[in-house]
Order: structure tokens, then C-alpha cells, then sequence
């Protein structure tokens, strides 16, 4: 069945840095990734999305990319502040449908 | 405008009790969903529905059951609770296909 590999599971970085989550997904069909911020005792929150017939995004500080040859998407942030400290998710949808299978998270923790 | 409501937050149930999760969304959204959520896993798919009277089995369903009478309810029921059911569960929508799915808060619920 489908199938998202989310890389690293955990990620420290200094304040300022950048930070890169990386995905894979098992399923040629799919046609949108979906990134969400999850923090404490909430439910998950959309940051970024992109769409099959896009290559790359950009939103302020977040950017993601997508390779569909390689099944590839990953999540960058640039200059990261502390409050971006939160687990990341990544998604891909069943196929051409709505419904979105999530990697297991990554848990970034910015210090200062 | 309250998005996506979950009732209850918190519930420990026995094992073998039976309880019904309360979704309930007022954004009109033709698409609801429910996931699982367990410490380092990530979310499982449950169920998912398009719309009213239309019900579909994700990635993990068994164990459960759901209706969607309207389009604005989404409950999910557990029949015979199992430990293995202690968990996070999270309702979200979707207004239609690959667009932002809107997560409500959560129920904590555990199975003893």
C-alpha cells in the first residue's frame, strides 16, 4: 500500500540555521504533499503545500521542493527562530484522491 | 467561525466499553477524515468520507465504525475498546480535493 518515509526523525539546530526534512512516498499517483506544524497538545496545521505539476514553493522562510521522477519532497526553513520548534509532518495523498497518508514526524528543536 | 470541533477531549475507558468520538465541522467541507495518532507513528488514516452518506476505510479501521448522516457530522464509534486503542485521535476537513485539511484539537483516549 502507500507508503511516506519522513527523514530525520529528530533535528537540533541553532538559531539562524536552516533545517531540511526530507520525504519519500511509494505511490506514482499521488498528486499533492502537504506539510503541517504540530505543537504541543494541538492538532496539526497546514504550512506549506505543493502540487504535482510544481517543481518548488516558496513562503517567507519555508520553501518546498518535489522530484516526482524520484518520489522525492522535502521542507526547508531558513533562519530558523525558536518558535519554529515543533514536530513536522509530511503528506501525500492516496493516490489521485483526498485522503493523505503522513510520515511519522519530525521533531525540530531550534535553541537560542 | 469554530472550524472543527472534537468532543470528547480526554476519556479512559474500560476494555470492552463502547463510546462514540463527536466530530463536527461548520465550514461546510464535503470531505472529513479521522487519524489516529501514537507517540512517534505519526497519524493513521481510520476512516474518511466525501460526503454525506459516502464512508471509506483508510489505512487502520479495524475496530471502528462511522456514519456521516450530514454533511457537518463525522462520529466515529468504538464497539469493544482494546488497549491497543489507547491513542490521540484527530477529526479534519477538507472543503475539496487537495486543498488545507482543517484538524480539530484532538481526544485523548485511553483504554485500561
Amino acid at each position: 500500500g502507500e507508503n511516506v518515509e519522513q527523514h530525520p526523525s529528530t533535528l537540533s539546530v541553532q538559531e539562524g540555521d536552516s533545517a531540511v526534512i526530507k520525504c519519500t512516498y511509494s505511490d506514482s499517483a499521488s498528486n499533492y504533499f502537504p506539510w503541517y506544524k504540530q505543537e504541543l497538545g494541538k492538532g496539526p496545521q497546514l504550512i506549506i503545500d505543493i502540487r504535482s505539476n510544481v517543481g518548488e514553493k516558496k513562503d517567507q522562510r519555508i520553501a518546498v521542493t518535489l522530484n516526482k521522477t524520484a518520489k522525492h519532497f522535502s521542507l526547508h526553513i531558513t533562519e530558523t527562530q525558536p518558535e519554529d520548534s515543533a514536530v513536522y509532518f509530511c503528506a501525500a495523498t492516496y493516490g489521485t484522491g483526498t485522503a493523505l497518508i503522513f510520515g511519522k514526524g519530525t521533531t525540530l528543536s531550534v535553541s537560542s | 467561525n469554530a472550524g472543527v470541533t472534537q468532543t470528547p477531549k480526554f476519556r479512559i475507558l474500560k476494555i470492552g466499553q463502547s463510546m462514540t468520538l463527536q466530530c463536527t465541522q461548520d465550514m461546510n467541507h464535503n470531505y472529513m477524515y479521522w487519524y489516529r495518532q501514537d507517540p512517534g507513528m505519526g497519524l493513521k488514516l481510520i476512516y474518511y468520507s466525501v460526503g454525506a452518506g459516502i464512508t471509506d476505510k483508510g489505512e487502520v479501521p479495524n475496530g471502528y465504525n462511522v456514519s456521516r448522516s450530514t454533511t457537518e457530522d463525522f462520529p466515529l464509534r468504538l464497539e469493544l475498546a482494546a488497549p491497543s486503542q489507547t491513542s490521540v485521535y484527530f477529526c479534519a476537513s477538507t472543503g475539496s480535493g487537495n486543498t488545507e485539511a482543517f484538524f480539530g484539537q484532538g481526544t485523548r483516549l485511553t483504554v485500561v
